[in-house]
């Protein structure tokens, strides 16, 4: 157990719908990472947040969305899904804002699948 | 965009011999970071090694980094099945903070008994 907790850990939904995929940071950290993993794409970034405010932005379509509460967990809303969007999504933390420097704590990631 | 490229893609190769991945990247770095990740599960950090470093050891892990050829490889020496997994290297760029790391393509690994 990393320490990085995501729920739920599958989701099977179909094309138009919205989901809400959850993430609790390990106990400590204050930023927050979301990325998605596909064959094709690979590991790409989405979005961080550091204590409850966007801090970076990555390849993060308008049809997603993700934000940071007070408690420092993080949701990422997926909506108008597509078939393309089925991937592994990750959430990762780390303490301070500039994770790079000293790594990121993964979790387990939920895997998504539209049908 | 990848800012890491692994190769090479695949590599097999018997139980105790040492491993081999190497990792190329674009732009300048604060430090380069190599993680494992098990058949659909998360990833998890092994080393960093920073931008003023050329080589750094961990356990049976050797990662070394050519930053004038932007380049970096690990070795795991005397593999083990347990050694089965992809292996990433990611990137902290120099010009963006450290505040996101950007992962390569990974190197898939199979450790035969």
């Amino acid at each position: 157990d990393s320490g990085v907790t995501q729920t739920p850990k599958h989701l099977i939904t179909a094309t138009g719908q919205r989901v809400t995929l959850r993430c609790s940071p390990r106990s400590g950290d204050l930023s927050v990472y979301w990325y998605q993993q596909s064959l094709d794409q690979g590991l790409q970034f989405l979005i961080q947040y550091y204590n409850g405010e966007e801090r970076a932005k990555g390849n993060i379509l308008e049809r997603f969305s993700a934000q940071q509460f007070p408690d420092l967990h993080s949701e990422l809303n997926l909506s108008s899904l597509e078939l393309g969007d089925s991937a592994l999504y990750f959430c990762a933390s780390s303490v301070g804002g500039t994770g790079g420097a000293y790594g990121y704590t993964f979790g387990s990631g939920t895997r998504l699948t539209v049908v | 965009s990848q800012q890491g490229e692994e190769d090479p893609q695949a590599l097999s190769i018997q139980e105790g011999e040492n491993a081999t991945m190497n990792c190329s990247y674009k732009t300048s770095i604060n430090n380069l970071q190599w993680y494992r990740q098990n058949s659909g599960r998360g990833l998890v950090h092994l080393i960093l090694i920073r931008s003023n470093e050329r080589e750094k050891h961990s356990g049976r892990l050797r990662v070394t980094l050519d930053t004038s050829k932007k380049s970096s490889s690990l070795l795991i020496t005397a593999s083990r099945a347990a050694d089965t997994a992809s292996y990433f290297c990611a990137t902290a760029a120099a010009n963006f903070g450290n505040e996101k790391l950007t992962f390569g393509t990974g190197t898939r690994l199979t450790i035969i008994p």
